[in-house]
């Protein structure tokens, strides 16, 4: 069984600048889940979908942060405009169970470091 | 909102010994997990706890749902255990997960 795929695996931009993250993640697994991981600390939930359906965007900072998942299956994080605080490790995550819950698998993360 | 503790924060341990991590969280959950982060950042789900006990190997992790407590062993600890390793408690839906600040833990050889 693949595992959850992320990329890229590393960038770099400048304050101001877009930037976009991709995940897909295991076959068949109904919940994803994307994490936003600071230096040091613990990962943060940013949004939680079921399905193609969000469950939970309470910590997504709307104003710059926004993410999709069409067809219930590969998902998109982004950026717009990126802030020095946006350097983190973004990880995504899925599990099988529609509601959530269970063992999460993850990806490699996202190293992303904004200058 | 739950608030997921971890101790230590940092622990250094000599090849061979047995080792303790320890978490704690506020609220009533569903679950607790248990993960490993190597450098690079990639994690691995070790255990997924809801009561008792669970074993894997030189691993063992035990929670006591009355004192919203956990406990992650390793015993015969080696240098490839070295990592970051957090704990994440499952609020009672299973919808979201809170993650504890991590305890990075390096076996000298």
């Amino acid at each position: 069984e693949a595992g959850v795929a992320q990329s890229p695996r590393y960038k770099i931009i400048e304050k101001r600048q877009s930037v976009a993250f991709w995940c897909n993640p295991i076959s068949g697994h109904a919940t994803l889940y994307w994490y936003q991981q600071i230096l040091g600390q613990g990962p943060k939930l940013l949004i939680q979908f079921q399905n193609n359906g969000v469950v939970d965007d309470s910590q997504l900072p709307k104003d710059r942060f926004s993410a999709e998942r069409l067809k219930g299956v590969d998902s998109t994080l982004k950026i717009q405009p990126a802030k020095l605080e946006d350097s983190a490790v973004y990880l995504c995550a899925s599990t099988r169970r529609l509601a959530g819950g269970g063992e999460q698998f993850f990806g490699p993360g996202t190293r992303l470091t904004v200058l | 909102k739950n608030e997921v503790e971890q101790s230590p924060q940092n622990l250094t341990a000599q090849e061979g010994e047995f080792i303790t991590i320890n978490c704690s969280y506020s609220v009533g959950i569903s679950a607790l997990h248990w993960l490993q982060q190597h450098p690079g950042g990639g994690i691995v789900s070790l255990f997924m706890l809801s009561s008792g006990k669970k074993k894997h190997g030189r691993l063992i992790a035990t929670i006591n749902i009355q004192e919203k407590h956990s406990s992650l062993h390793i015993t015969a600890s080696h240098p490839r255990d070295s990592a970051v390793y957090i704990c994440a408690a499952a609020d009672n839906y299973g919808q979201n997960f809170v993650f504890g600040p991590g305890t990075r833990l390096s076996v000298l050889p």
